[in-house]
């Protein structure tokens, strides 16, 4: 599965959006990109995930550049509990298949 | 509806000793993955069940690791002989069959070798 760098951190105002970046340059045609999400002392939370077109769900929007290289994932209004580590990760879809979690950016929602 | 769930939530043990850790996938989940954790980085896969067989298990670190899934739901994750660099939080997920890009997280079980 092709490698991804995140910044390790970021903050975002409390109400303000938060846009978090992933680069993935080395990711194939059948892979997709996924984020997840892990508050404090919890199990990762799946997120959202897409191949090459903008993909928009109830907890977020992803954002892939047209040569798929690089992904951005907007939480519109972020609160408090958005607080968390956020994984970008790269695999083929529609199989069963493991995870690889790199360090991720831990994100901080400020009041 | 329930969770994934794991059990015990925290368990302490002296190096040598032999421990299990048991995950409770969503019912009907086929795949059922085990992951751990170190302090400060990402969850680490260790193997993935497809129904009772396992489907990869290239992640255990050796064969002091064993999991099984006798009947295609609850698994368990035995360690042998422990030793104090297996202490970790050990995570286990459950994916349904057509639906595998989403994988549902347990809260972890947190081993402490002492």
């Amino acid at each position: 599965d092709a490698k991804t760098t995140q910044p390790p951190s970021m903050d975002c105002a409390e109400g303000r959006a938060a846009n978090l970046p992933c680069n993935h340059s080395t990711i194939s045609g059948n892979e997709y990109v996924y984020w997840y999400r892990q508050i404090h002392s919890q199990g990762p939370q799946y997120i959202i995930h897409g191949l090459k077109n903008n993909e928009t769900n109830e907890m977020a929007s992803l954002i892939i550049t047209e040569d798929r290289k690089s992904s951005t994932l907007i939480l519109p209004h972020a609160t408090l509990r958005d607080t968390a580590v956020y994984y970008c990760i790269v695999k083929p879809s529609g199989s069963a298949r493991q995870l690889t979690f790199g360090s991720g950016t831990q994100l901080t929602v400020l009041p | 509806g329930a969770g994934v769930s794991q059990t015990p939530s925290n368990k302490v043990t002296e190096k040598g000793k032999y421990v299990e850790l048991r995950c409770d996938p969503i019912s009907g989940h086929t795949a059922l993955y085990w992951y751990r954790q170190s302090l400060g980085q990402g969850p680490e896969f260790l193997i993935y069940f497809q129904g009772t067989g396992a489907a990869d298990d290239s992640g255990l670190p050796n064969d002091r690791f064993f999991a099984v899934r006798p009947e295609g739901s609850v698994s368990t994750l035995k360690i042998q002989r422990t030793e104090r660099g297996d202490s970790a939080v050990y995570l286990c997920a459950s994916s349904t069959s057509g639906r595998e890009d989403e994988q549902f997280f347990g809260p972890g079980t947190r081993l402490t070798v002492l």
